[in-house]
């Protein structure tokens, strides 16, 4: 089974909109961390946002939030007041335990239209 | 910056010869993965180490090798190139702890002529 999965190939939204990207997470282990990357068309991994498994809260980090749902294991990412700059790919990662490896989602290339 | 250095940033060769990639990882992390990025693909897993020994493996080929020296950096050896080795290769860094990211250098992007 895919340990995370982003089902959204391509996504297109309107500029000053807000945006949701999907992530599913598969996973048995009660210590875990979710991570979104965002990737420019110049190549670059861009870390945006991260959220704990015993984290009660949802991660917040300026225009970004993570909808952390635990029992659906989902941790979408939500971006508002989309801007052109974040025209990207995005990938969505999971941690599992201490110094574990990361699993990366297949991405999700988000348009945004002026 | 990310703190993570990836030399070098470009690299030309032909089919059937051997390069090597070299990371530094970011002062104080103990483990460096290895990744590799297709044009228009997602990011495949190729191996990480933890403080000088293999940790896990992915989907690495056996013409790649890599390995981690007692200063932590990391150098990831293709051999026998081939066509569809062109990609761009990504090395990062992390902390021990789950709750620690992942730091990606700048990535070389190796073509293969």
């Amino acid at each position: 089974a895919q340990k995370i999965t982003q089902t959204q190939p391509g996504m297109f939204v309107q500029e000053k909109e807000a945006v949701t990207l999907d992530c599913t997470y598969d996973t048995s282990d009660p210590s875990y961390g979710l991570f979104w990357y965002k990737q420019p068309s110049s190549g670059e991994m861009i870390f945006l946002i991260y959220q704990g498994s015993y984290d009660q809260q949802n991660a917040t980090e300026g225009r970004y939030s993570l909808n952390f749902q635990k029992a659906r294991k989902s941790a979408n990412l939500v971006i508002s007041a989309s801007q052109l700059g974040d025209s990207a790919m995005y990938f969505c990662a999971m941690r599992e335990g201490r110094v574990g490896q990361f699993y990366f989602g297949t991405g999700t290339s988000l348009t945004v239209i002026p | 910056d990310s703190g993570v250095t990836q030399t070098p940033k470009h690299l030309i060769t032909a089919t059937g010869q051997r390069v090597t990639l070299r990371c530094s990882p970011r002062s104080g992390d103990l483990s460096v993965y290895w990744y590799q990025q297709s044009l228009d693909q997602g990011l495949q897993f190729l191996i990480q180490y933890y403080n000088g020994e293999e940790r896990a493996k992915g989907n690495i080929l056996e013409r790649f090798s890599a390995q981690q020296f007692p200063d932590l950096h990391s150098e990831l050896n293709l051999s026998s190139l081939e066509l569809g080795d062109s990609a761009l290769y990504f090395c990062a860094s992390s902390g021990s702890e789950s709750n620690e990211k992942l730091f990606f250098g700048s990535g070389t992007q190796l073509s293969v002529l």
